[in-house]
């Protein structure tokens, strides 16, 4: 049973950056199957997708975030993870973890999700 | 690529259809998705490349599509299919619609 499970600070202060790592309990990982992204939902509800990364490391950014986004991934512990700086109140969401399928050699659909983390940034 | 959901908010009875609509701004071609969302839970994949079920999803859960224009039925409302739908596409990045919340009347 895959299991995804989202770790991060909780609350923030605009300026700073947010790090989120999402620990992945599956041999799936490295296979090459899947790929692995991170979405977000405000506090409005709208889900908004911010990056994907394949276990070589190849990435693929939000054009709207792609100056404040990193993504990395450790093949060896299970984990990718998320770097967001600068981060400002409109960055208050709870952010997901998710493994996205392998579709035709391009990436798929969300088809595992983790519980969510909140992250509110606030002074 | 811009969805737009219709209607924000549906409220319907247990054992009635619905029917959830998304558009696109422009062509997504077969490359949409539908998700479930219950209160206080992450989404859930429903249906994938426009009317293919994923594992485990009721048969009551059927859409259809193509290009702009999509669609989501539930043939007959259960208790536990009052949440918020969400349509995503997957042809150019990754964009989703804004939800419908289907309620309870």
């Amino acid at each position: 049973q895959l299991q995804l499970q989202e770790s991060g600070p909780g609350l923030m202060k605009p300026s700073e950056t947010l790090s989120l790592t999402c620990t992945v309990s599956a041999d799936s990982f490295s296979s090459g199957s899947y790929y692995w992204g991170w979405v977000r939902q405000t506090p409005g509800r709208r889900l908004e997708w911010i990056a994907t990364i394949y276990f070589s490391g190849t990435t693929y950014y939000n054009p709207s975030l792609k100056s404040r986004v990193t993504m990395s991934v450790d093949t060896v512990r299970n984990q990718f993870s998320l770097r967001l700086t600068s981060v400002t109140a409109a960055d208050t969401a709870v952010y997901y973890c998710a493994r996205q399928g392998r579709s035709r050699g391009s990436v798929s659909y969300f088809d595992s999700w983790g519980r969510g983390t909140l992250v509110t940034v606030s002074s | 690529i811009v969805l737009t959901q219709s209607p924000a908010t549906l409220s319907l009875s247990p054992g009635e259809k619905a029917t959830l609509s998304c558009w696109a701004s422009q062509s997504v071609g077969n490359n949409l998705a539908w998700y479930q969302q219950r209160p206080g839970q992450a989404p859930r994949l429903l249906i994938y490349d426009v009317s293919s079920r994923a594992a485990g999803i009721p048969a009551r859960f059927s859409a259809s599509g193509s290009g702009t224009d999509f669609t989501l039925t539930i043939s007959s409302l259960e208790p536990e299919d009052f949440a918020v739908y969400y349509c995503q596409q997957r042809s150019n990045w990754h964009t989703f619609g804004q939800g419908t919340n289907l309620e309870i009347k």
